[in-house]
């Protein structure tokens, strides 16, 4: 059953505290996304890796850092730099090539205490 | 800059058509998606047009004119569980995904 996991679905973080989402794909696409999305905006692009070993900086990375160490991981640290963390995170993967579609993960939601 | 205009909300009524559109400006093109979003959950994929004119699939069409930064997302026979927000996204000369705010469409009986 190939797709793309995200977990947990709801993630609670304490002030000053560095939380991990978990995001997995078995559909052996080589590009994944991380993306933020808040109430009555669009998506923002945080990090995005189109080979292993390799990832680069969206429009808002400050405050959050990825690893590409497997082609089927892409885990996102929400670190305690970024200010204003509670949002509602996806992760998408993507055939290699730049047309291809983004089928995404179920979504982590993320809360701050 | 770049930007993407579609409506925030439109409501229609069950059984029948409804046409959302969107405007965008980028920097480059590359194609344009259509998804879909239920509330709380992940956008799914409806269609790709990177050429002008109507691409059909189902209950939903999709249509561009790039002269005009336009398209649109067409759904006949709507039901209950078209309720749903419908976001437009044009691919920049990066290759990266220009995400509109997305419009909420209200389907009822």
């Amino acid at each position: 059953d190939g797709g793309i996991t995200q977990s947990p679905k709801y993630l609670f973080r304490k002030e000053g505290q560095n939380v991990t989402l978990s995001c997995e794909q078995n559909l052996n696409h080589d590009a994944m996304y991380w993306y933020r999305q808040d109430p009555g905006q669009g998506l923002r692009l945080i990090y995005y890796s189109q080979i292993v070993n390799d990832f680069q900086k969206g429009d808002i990375a400050e405050g959050y850092s990825v690893s590409r160490e497997k082609k089927e991981s892409f885990p996102l640290t929400v670190t305690s730099a970024q200010k204003n963390p509670t949002a509602f995170y996806l992760c998408a993967s993507a055939l290699a090539g730049d047309k291809e579609t983004q089928y995404f993960g179920p979504g982590t939601r993320l809360l701050v205490l | 800059g770049q930007n993407i205009d579609q409506p925030t909300e439109m409501t229609a009524t069950e059984g029948a058509i409804v046409q959302i559109n969107c405007t965008y400006q980028t920097s480059g093109f590359n194609g344009l998606f259509w998804y879909q979003q239920h509330a709380g959950e992940a956008p799914t994929f409806l269609s790709y047009n990177v050429l002008d004119g109507l691409e059909e699939k189902g209950r939903f069409s999709s249509f561009l004119s790039r002269s005009k930064g336009y398209s649109y997302l067409l759904l006949k026979e709507l039901q209950m569980k078209d309720s749903a927000s419908y976001l437009c996204a044009p691919l920049d000369s990066n290759y990266q995904l220009i995400w509109g705010a997305g419009t909420k469409l209200i389907i009822k009986p």
